[in-house]
């Protein structure tokens, strides 16, 4: 069964803090995205890349970095996590020649007080 | 500018009663079109996609979907709601000539009353 794997599922931080959060897939797919879902406004991508060491910004990567030194692992960097950051955090995969399905992870909902 | 519109934020339906979630597009060629379902606590799965050929796909879980380009629209549509189709229900478009754009729309959350 193909998979994208979130560790934290649940993470409180306080503000200031800096704050990872780690996505391992096994489909080895190319493509590895982070979004955020709020409620109202659907999911919004934050950065995504398409190869090892790759990455490009999304619509909303303020506040935000991204690491991929393995094909398998995509993770998102809150460098100074602030409340307003608050908020569930989707990690997907897609292989870059299916045009299009992604498959995500079960999340992670993170506080930041 | 492209865009998702799910018009209907929340849904109740009666189990056994017939669904349709509505979606409309802006978009400047005709895309990839895609619904998910996010069950609660859950990331979300793949239900269906168009991306060519017959305008009406079938899903998993007895969902369907029809393209109609004329309405920019790709509405979800099951005929008998069962109590476990309560979820939120996503509407995306990808981008045919890059693999890694899409937009959701806002979500629509069912819920199903015994």
């Amino acid at each position: 069964d193909v998979k994208v794997t979130q560790s934290s599922r649940y993470l409180v931080k306080r503000t200031g803090e800096k704050v990872f959060l780690e996505c391992v897939q096994d489909m080895d797919h190319e493509n590895m995205f982070w979004y955020r879902q709020d409620p109202g406004l659907g999911l919004r991508l934050i950065y995504f890349s398409y190869d090892v060491k790759m990455k490009e910004k999304g619509d909303i990567p303020e506040g935000y970095s991204v690491s991929r030194e393995k094909k398998e692992r995509f993770s998102l960097i809150l460098e100074s996590a602030s409340t307003n950051q608050t908020s569930m955090y989707l990690c997907a995969s897609s292989d870059r020649g299916s045009a299009g399905e992604l498959f995500f992870g079960e999340g992670s909902r993170l506080t930041v007080l | 500018a492209q865009s998702v519109t799910q018009p209907d934020i929340h849904i109740t339906v009666s189990e056994g009663a017939s669904l349709e979630l509505r979606c409309n597009y802006s978009y400047g060629a005709t895309p990839y079109l895609f619904w998910y379902v996010q069950s609660p606590g859950q990331g979300l799965q793949l239900l269906l996609k168009y991306f060519s050929g017959d305008t009406l796909v079938q899903g998993i879980k007895g969902f369907e979907a029809e393209f109609k380009r004329s309405q920019s629209s790709f509405n979800l549509r099951k005929p008998s709601v069962h109590w476990s189709d309560a979820a939120e229900y996503f509407c995306a478009v990808g981008a045919r000539n890059n693999f890694n754009k899409f937009y959701f729309g806002s979500g629509t959350k069912l819920n199903v009353k015994p």
